[in-house]
């Protein structure tokens, strides 16, 4: 069935780097944009930025500008966020998102920055 | 960014009543508006798309309308599976941006 399967969860000191997988399986990689967002604990949801995994153009949301790298592995059928500078603020659930309508989601990862 | 305001942020109502959440936006968006369910420790699920289209296998109870700036959200007869936390969302324009998200509850 058509899925998206994200990898673990991370624990990073503030500082670090986190680089979250989505593995796409069911549907052709490359024929869908993949969303990323992310939920604090309690909080809404907040869109990260987009990939095209066919030309691998991205966009970003201004808050992450110089922070956050979306590539692919079109190989492995498989997205990736990375996220550097690590604070606190960014513990959360990370989550990918198939196309423009995000009909599809991964489980979501959670990321918990602590020193 | 456009700015999505969703209301209410929470509402408690009981079975079988008809529940409506609004979201508007704070600029045209024509009708690229998404609803989202959310239930608690779970991933969002596309309930509703382009505004009014019911996503393939989510029941006829769930309903949305309206283009432009304004937009409904109705579950038409409220049911114990139904609670959870409901998001619109626009993607006119980016950055992609969601309402606050509204709370139901059963009474």
């Amino acid at each position: 069935q058509v899925q998206l399967v994200q990898s673990g969860a991370e624990v990073k000191k503030p500082g670090a780097s986190v680089k979250v997988s989505c593995k796409a399986s069911g549907y052709t990689f490359t024929s869908y944009d993949i969303n990323w967002v992310r939920q604090a604990t309690g909080q809404g949801l907040e869109w990260m930025g987009w990939m095209n995994p066919n030309s691998g153009n991205t966009g970003y949301a201004q808050k992450f500008q110089g922070r956050v790298t979306m590539t692919r592995n079109t190989s492995i059928s498989t997205a990736y966020m990375e996220l550097s500078s690590l604070r606190s603020e960014d513990t959360a659930v990370y989550y990918c998102a198939r196309g423009w309508r995000s009909d599809i989601w991964g489980q979501g990862t959670m990321v918990t920055v602590s020193s | 960014d456009i700015q999505m305001t969703q209301s209410p942020s929470s509402l408690s109502a009981s079975v079988g009543d008809r529940v409506t959440i609004t979201c508007q936006a704070s600029q045209d968006i024509s009708n690229y508006l998404n609803w989202y369910q959310q239930k608690p420790g779970k991933a969002p699920k596309l309930l509703i798309y382009d505004a009014s289209n019911l996503e393939t296998g989510v029941p006829s109870r769930f309903s949305g309308s309206g283009s432009g700036t304004d937009f409904t959200f109705t579950i038409s007869s409220l049911q114990p599976e139904d609670i959870a936390t409901y998001y619109c969302q626009q993607y006119d324009n980016l950055p992609q941006t969601f309402g606050g998200g509204t709370k139901v509850e059963i009474k």
